[in-house]
């Protein structure tokens, strides 16, 4: 059992918007402004896309943005591409005890 | 161009040690701290351990507590983890990958590790 809580499975159509959640608790997402998120296709490295709750690496597209409240964090993807299709896993730093815990991954589907 | 080029994994079995590499090259190496996250064959992500650049903080996952050390020479642009006592459940991708702003920034392209007799 994963850390922190994402759905399984999310869909859209292209064009569309979707919204993946990381639930976590008040010791790791709610207690430090330091979730992470990671776009992996198929058999390749992982990407960072977002980290500090919302901040955008230099090259990831604007149509990545993170938010935060409380102790769930939100991966969103605004107009939806065929090349978005893949796994994504948030992740949260939770201190120097447990240092970094990781959701369980959502497989995005753009049908 | 920033690259983490990993290596060292192999088959070993259950109980046995493997050394993985990672070999850094278009960055300023001293000044990241680096860490190494493994994924399980069709598994998620877990992170597995951390160390500071000049090695003075090191974290450790429980999963790999006592069994796994991990290292640096600055001098050779080098992280390394040793893997010892292993067991099937350490079967998996493992990357390193350079810390910023407490994310895993840039990454290696995997080195893999089965554990099975």
């Amino acid at each position: 059992q994963s850390a922190l809580t994402q759905p399984a499975s999310v869909s859209g159509s292209p064009g569309q918007s979707i919204t993946i959640s990381c639930t976590g608790t008040i010791s790791d997402v709610g207690d430090y402004n330091l979730v992470s998120w990671y776009q992996q296709h198929p058999g390749k490295v992982p990407r960072l896309m977002i980290y500090e709750d919302y901040k955008r690496p230099s090259g990831v597209s604007n149509r990545f943005s993170g938010s935060k409240s409380g102790n769930t964090a939100s991966l969103t993807i605004s107009g939806l591409q065929a090349e978005d299709e893949g796994d994504y896993y948030c992740c949260s730093y939770a201190g120097s005890i447990t240092a970094w815990v990781f959701g369980g991954g959502t497989k995005l589907t753009v049908v | 161009e920033v690259q983490l080029v990993d290596s060292g994994g192999g088959l070993v079995q259950p109980g046995g040690s493997l050394r993985l590499s990672c070999a850094a090259s278009g960055f300023n190496f001293f000044t990241y701290s680096m860490n190494w996250v493994r994924q399980a064959p069709g598994k998620g992500l877990e992170w597995v351990s951390y160390i500071s650049s000049s090695s003075d903080t090191i974290f450790y996952a429980d999963s790999v507590k006592g069994r796994f050390t991990i290292s640096r020479d600055n001098a050779k642009n080098s992280l390394y983890l040793q893997l010892n006592s292993l067991r099937a459940e350490d079967t998996a991708v493992y990357y390193c990958a350079r810390d910023a702003a407490y994310a895993f920034e840039v990454w290696g392209q995997g080195t893999m590790v089965t554990v099975s007799s």
